[in-house]
């Protein structure tokens, strides 16, 4: 079965903080899509970044970037300088050959004034 | 654009009511999907649509059924809900259902069922 796990279920950090979200994931799968989404209190869901499998090079949307260890299932995501819109709600997801998206159960994110 | 609109942000509706949540886009993405979501809990696959196919979870109820009349618009009607159905309703679409692409949400409806 796949799975994606999100350990950390809240997190806070002062602003301007940099601060590392972790996700780690099983399948049998080689070649896959790993996606961070945000959902702020509006609840919309946002895209924050994604990985393609196949790609060594970690994945870097301006403050965010990710650190993803093929070998060891594990994609995390740092967010640098850290500011008070990036407080919400972050899932880990995972997209399998059938298409369908496999949430973590996320990570409350509060960054501190 | 990247861009997936629904409508209506907020709906209110009695376990007798018949209603509808609409959903579009405009990126010519091949797939479609709604998505429930109960408060602080990662959304749930109700129903993808893709190349004139539906996909049903098959936990979802009958008092749920989607209908895509064309391929930017997937509606999804409801009938006889329960208080229980009351969550946040996704919906999403990417480019190709057959791979593995980046799904793209709106910003949801809030749905209470009372």
């Amino acid at each position: 079965a796949q799975t994606v796990t999100q350990s950390q279920p809240e997190m806070s950090v002062q602003e301007a903080e940099t601060v590392t979200l972790s996700c780690t994931y099983d399948t049998s799968e080689n070649n896959y899509y790993l996606f961070w989404y945000k959902q702020p209190p509006s609840r919309q869901m946002i895209l924050v970044i994604r990985q393609e499998a196949y790609k060594q090079q970690n994945a870097t949307e301006n403050r965010f970037s990710v650190n993803f260890q093929k070998a060891a299932k594990s994609f995390s995501l740092k967010i640098s300088d850290s500011q008070l819109g990036d407080t919400a709600m972050y899932f880990c997801a995972f997209i399998n050959r059938d298409d369908k998206i496999i949430f973590g159960k996320g990570t409350r994110l509060h960054i501190l004034p | 654009d990247t861009e997936v609109t629904q409508t209506p942000k907020h709906l209110v509706m009695g376990m007798t009511n018949k209603k509808s949540l609409k959903c579009e886009q405009h990126m010519g993405h091949r797939a479609m999907y709604w998505y429930k979501q109960k408060a602080k809990k990662p959304p749930e696959l109700m129903f993808v649509y893709s190349y004139e196919k539906l996909s049903i979870n098959e936990s979802v109820p009958s008092r749920f059924s989607p209908e895509c009349p064309n391929s930017s618009l997937l509606n999804l009607h409801l009938h006889a809900l329960q208080p229980e159905d009351s969550a946040l309703y996704l919906c999403a679409s990417s480019q190709d259902p057959f791979l593995e692409d980046t799904q793209y949400f709106g910003p949801g409806t809030r749905l209470t069922v009372l």
